[in-house]
């Protein structure tokens, strides 16, 4: 069974500038999750999608990210415009999302992102 | 407000000795939990979860243990191995916020060939 995938794996960009990062989750996996890891920090999450719905984007910060999962299944998170602070490794993870309980996530490479 | 805490960067264990990595947690709906071990450049991997129903939970080498009443969950490794060095974080959520997961900030372990 293929993981999560993710692309770039690498992108440096400037400030102000724009980015987008692609997710597509294991194949049947209904929900879908956006996670911001800073250095030395555990992942945070910025958002969660339930097939093309947004359950949950309290921790994303809306002025400047978006997110969307058109169809149900891939889904990008966009940054515009890009801060210093925005430097950090950005994992997509999915679950089987059947069950209103508790899921293990399976998370993606993730993709580095560095802000000059 | 970190809800979930690891409070040891980093763990050094020679191998075949047994690993002990901690977690605290401060949110007592917490009712989930799990660890996940990363490597360098890849994302975090499940290793194991506990329900709060239950206080220990065993896959092979690994099993970890809840203590409630403290708020502290930890991953057991025995033996170690020199392919267990990587970055562990546990991960904790409530039956009230869904699926969402509270990561800690991740205990850096090496294995001592």
């Amino acid at each position: 069974e293929a993981g999560v995938a993710q692309s770039p794996r690498y992108k440096i960009i400037e400030k102000r500038q724009s980015v987008a990062f692609w997710c597509n989750p294991i194949s049947g996996h209904a929900t879908l999750y956006w996670y911001q890891q800073i250095l030395g920090q555990g992942p945070k999450l910025l958002i969660q999608f339930q097939n093309n719905g947004v359950v949950d984007d309290s921790q994303l910060p809306k002025d400047r990210f978006s997110a969307e999962r058109l169809k149900g299944v891939d889904s990008t998170l966009k940054i515009q415009p890009a801060k210093l602070e925005d430097s950090a490794v950005y994992l997509c993870a999915s679950s089987p999302g059947q069950r209103r309980v508790q899921e293990t996530q399976y998370f993606g490479p993730g993709t580095r992102l560095l802000v000059l | 407000d970190q809800q979930v805490k690891q409070n040891s960067p980093s763990l050094s264990v020679q191998e075949g000795r047994i690993s002990i990595l901690n977690c605290d947690y401060t949110n007592s709906m917490f009712d989930y939990f799990l660890w996940y071990k990363k490597y360098p450049a890849e994302g975090p991997t499940f290793l194991i979860s506990i329900s709060s129903i239950k206080d220990k939970n065993e896959d092979g080498r690994f099993t970890v243990f809840l203590n409630k009443s403290a708020k502290h969950l930890s991953l057991h490794i025995v033996p170690s191995q020199p392919g267990d060095s990587a970055v562990y974080f546990c991960a904790a959520s409530a039956m009230y916020t869904g699926n969402q997961f509270y990561f800690g900030t991740g205990t850096s372990l090496t294995v001592i060939p």
